[in-house]
């Protein structure tokens, strides 16, 4: 069964850089045709879509955040981690990271979510 | 980017009913469209994969349907335990988007 959670801080201050953690149980990044995605959820709103690494290390990021997120995966700990610079009261909320897998040629649907972590922006 | 939008945004329904909730694309996505269901406090669950495709356990009553810009998600016999937002996101292009969600309460 596969598992994936996140991990970092739960306060952040505006303009500080955020580092959350993505760690995957009963899953090896050889494993070829999938990708971790980044999702996040302000309070009480709707899923946005950040980044997605993909297994041959492609990466990809959302326009409206491009230039302030970074994601890299380190398969030695079977984790995928997200930085965020720049951080703002807006970006609050749940992030979750999650199992993309599919066919390529139409796209990875998000079928493994972590349980998500709680990030509040606040001086 | 693809925007897509749900509609409505809240239906109540009892149970043993059918409801159908829509998605809409702003540009064709083919059948690149998958359905989730988000209940409070809890990571949101793949329901329908590329359209029409049920996830592995979920519920028969669930299924989904459409292609190009129209796509829809109907539950069969709705039950208590189906109280949640349903959320629409599509992966034809990036940047991946999401709908607003379609929030279900059960009468």
């Amino acid at each position: 069964q596969i598992t994936l959670k996140e991990a970092g801080p739960t306060l952040v201050r505006p303009t500080q850089t955020l580092t959350l953690s993505c760690t995957l149980s009963a899953f090896s990044f050889t494993t070829g045709g999938v990708a971790v995605g980044w999702i996040r959820q302000p309070p009480g709103k709707a899923l946005e879509w950040l980044a997605l690494i993909y297994w041959d290390d492609d990466k990809r990021y959302s326009p409206s955040l491009k230039g302030r997120l970074t994601i890299t995966k380190d398969p030695s700990k079977n984790q995928v981690v997200l930085t965020m610079s720049n951080m703002d009261p807006v970006d609050t909320g749940t992030y979750y990271c999650a199992l993309a897998s599919g066919i390529p040629e139409f796209g990875y649907f998000f079928d493994y979510w972590g349980q998500g972590t709680l990030v509040t922006v606040s001086s | 980017e693809i925007v897509l939008t749900q509609s409505p945004d809240f239906q109540s329904v009892t149970p043993k009913e059918k409801v159908t909730f829509t998605c809409r694309a702003s540009q064709s996505i083919g059948t690149s469209l998958h359905w989730y269901q988000q209940k409070p406090d809890q990571s949101p669950k793949l329901l329908i994969k590329y359209a029409s495709q049920s996830f592995s356990g979920v519920p028969s009553r669930f299924s989904g349907s459409g292609s190009g810009t129209d796509f829809t998600l109907t539950i069969n016999s709705l039950e208590a335990e189906d109280a949640a937002t349903y959320y629409c996101h599509q992966s034809s292009s990036l940047p991946h988007t999401f709908g607003q969600g379609t929030k279900l309460e059960i009468k």
